[in-house]
């Protein structure tokens, strides 16, 4: 079945520093791949998403490109602020079709904790 | 549009106790979904619904029941609840299953 492999965490930056949450899948077909945040105390934003192999997803600084050479889908951002700390989770979207059509399968996530 | 809202936003039950989480959406959506959230293992998938009088199992199903008479609203209930039901509980909406889904802020449910 799918699956979602992210870096195991937590990732404690300083601020300005270089991010970069590596996120691996193994999927059938042509699935979409998706980066949500979760901030704390609150529920799960869809930070950026890409649909197919090449793409880059971009928001708030971060980027996430589309490799299904290597199957990855790379969240980096290249200066952290204090308000980047929160969980990062990676997702991919099946579909090929048939019972999982459809369906988000997530990474265990990555939390992140930016200094001052 | 308050997107989507859930309650309580805590709980704690003990052992074979029932209850129901609420969730609703006023975004029209037809897709709504319950996920819980554990420690590693980020979020897996309870049960699904594609629209009002459909609904299906997920990833995790068991001890948990679903109905979807509006599309609005979609509760879960926990029949007896168990100590491993200990978990965060998303709610989650969308147009469609492969379009963008909004989640609401969680519930925190402990059993003891």
């Amino acid at each position: 079945g799918d699956s979602v492999t992210q870096m195991e965490g937590p990732v404690t930056l300083s601020e300005e520093a270089c991010l970069t949450i590596n996120c691996t899948y193994t999927a059938t077909g042509y699935p979409s791949l998706f980066w949500y945040v979760q901030y704390p105390g609150e529920g799960l934003q869809l930070l950026l998403k890409a649909t197919k192999a090449d793409d880059k997803g971009s928001n708030k600084g971060f980027e996430a490109t589309y490799r299904k050479e290597t199957t990855s889908f790379h969240l980096e951002k290249g200066s952290v602020q204090v308000s980047d700390s929160a969980v990062y989770f990676c997702a991919l979207r099946d579909n090929a079709g048939g019972t999982s059509y459809g369906k988000l399968t997530f990474g265990q996530g990555t939390i992140l904790t930016v200094h001052p | 549009n308050a997107g989507v809202t859930q309650t309580p936003k805590f709980q704690v039950l003990k052992t074979g106790q029932s209850m129901t989480l609420q969730c609703a959406q006023d975004m029209n959506h037809e897709y709504m979904s319950w996920y819980r959230q554990d420690p590693g293992m980020g979020l897996r998938l309870i049960h699904y619904s594609v629209g009002a009088g459909i609904t299906d199992q997920g990833e995790v199903p068991n001890g948990y029941n679903v109905s979807r008479s509006t599309t609005e609203d979609f509760p879960l209930r926990l029949l007896s609840a168990a100590p491993s039901q200990t978990s965060v509980y998303f709610c989650a909406s969308s147009y469609s299953r492969v379009d963008t889904q909004y989640f609401g802020p969680g519930t925190r449910l402990t059993v003891l």
